[in-house]
């Protein structure tokens, strides 16, 4: 099983740029997690979905955009890239927001020079 | 004050030895996960618990909600289990409930 896919795994930016991260998973899972994991810190999350057709901010969505395409897909994007904005992001999904085990895709390394 | 801290940052061991990670955590939780980070960056869940202990293979995980604490064990270590090992509380509020992430355990087990 695939589980959680995300692309890309690495991505060079320059400042002002824009890009989407892609995620997708095939569990039939009802939430959705977009989070940043930055050195020192834990990972911090920046936007969620609860189901299909919602999207609620987290803890840090400032320059950043999702979209909840269908069940499967959860993208998030960056409209004008800032060096601060330089992270590991990683797409999570679980069955729902209570108590259920979450899984996580393979991160996407993303550099803003 | 983070909500979630974990004990120690870094932990070098020497292969069979017994590890422990700790986790301790300040606000009211429904659950607790303990994930692992290998190098190269993917994230696995390897424990959800919210009162007990629970236990795959070499792998122990307790918690003790009176205390506000959590223990991961891992027994006859190894150096596939030099990993980042990563506590995550999910946190009762008044939206739902949502993950607070430690900063996570960096493991090296050496042969």
């Amino acid at each position: 099983n695939a589980g959680v896919t995300q692309t890309p795994k690495f991505q060079v930016l320059k400042t002002g740029q824009s890009m989407t991260l892609q995620c997708a998973q095939d569990m039939n899972h009802n939430s959705m997690y977009w989070y940043r994991q930055d050195p020192g810190m834990g990972l911090r999350l920046i936007y969620y979905s609860a189901s299909e057709g919602t999207t609620d901010k987290g803890e840090v969505p400032n320059g950043y955009n999702v979209s909840r395409l269908n069940k499967r897909e959860f993208s998030l994007r960056l409209e004008s890239a800032a060096p601060s904005q330089t992270s590991v992001y990683f797409c999570a999904s679980s069955w729902d927001r209570g108590n259920t085990e979450a899984f996580f895709g393979q991160g996407t390394r993303l550099t803003v020079v | 004050k983070n909500e979630v801290e974990q004990s120690p940052q870094n932990l070098t061991a020497q292969e069979g030895e017994f590890i422990t990670i700790n986790c301790s955590y300040s606000v009211g939780i429904s659950a607790l996960h303990w994930l692992q980070q290998h190098p190269g960056g993917g994230i696995v869940s390897l424990f959800m618990l919210s009162s007990g202990k629970k236990k795959h293979g070499r792998l122990i995980a307790t918690i003790n909600i009176q205390e506000k604490h959590s223990s991961l064990h891992i027994t006859a270590s190894h150096p596939r289990d030099s990993a980042v090992y990563i506590c995550a509380v999910r946190v009762i509020t008044g939206g739902g409930n949502k993950l607070t992430f430690g900063t996570g355990t960096q493991l090296k087990v050496e042969l």
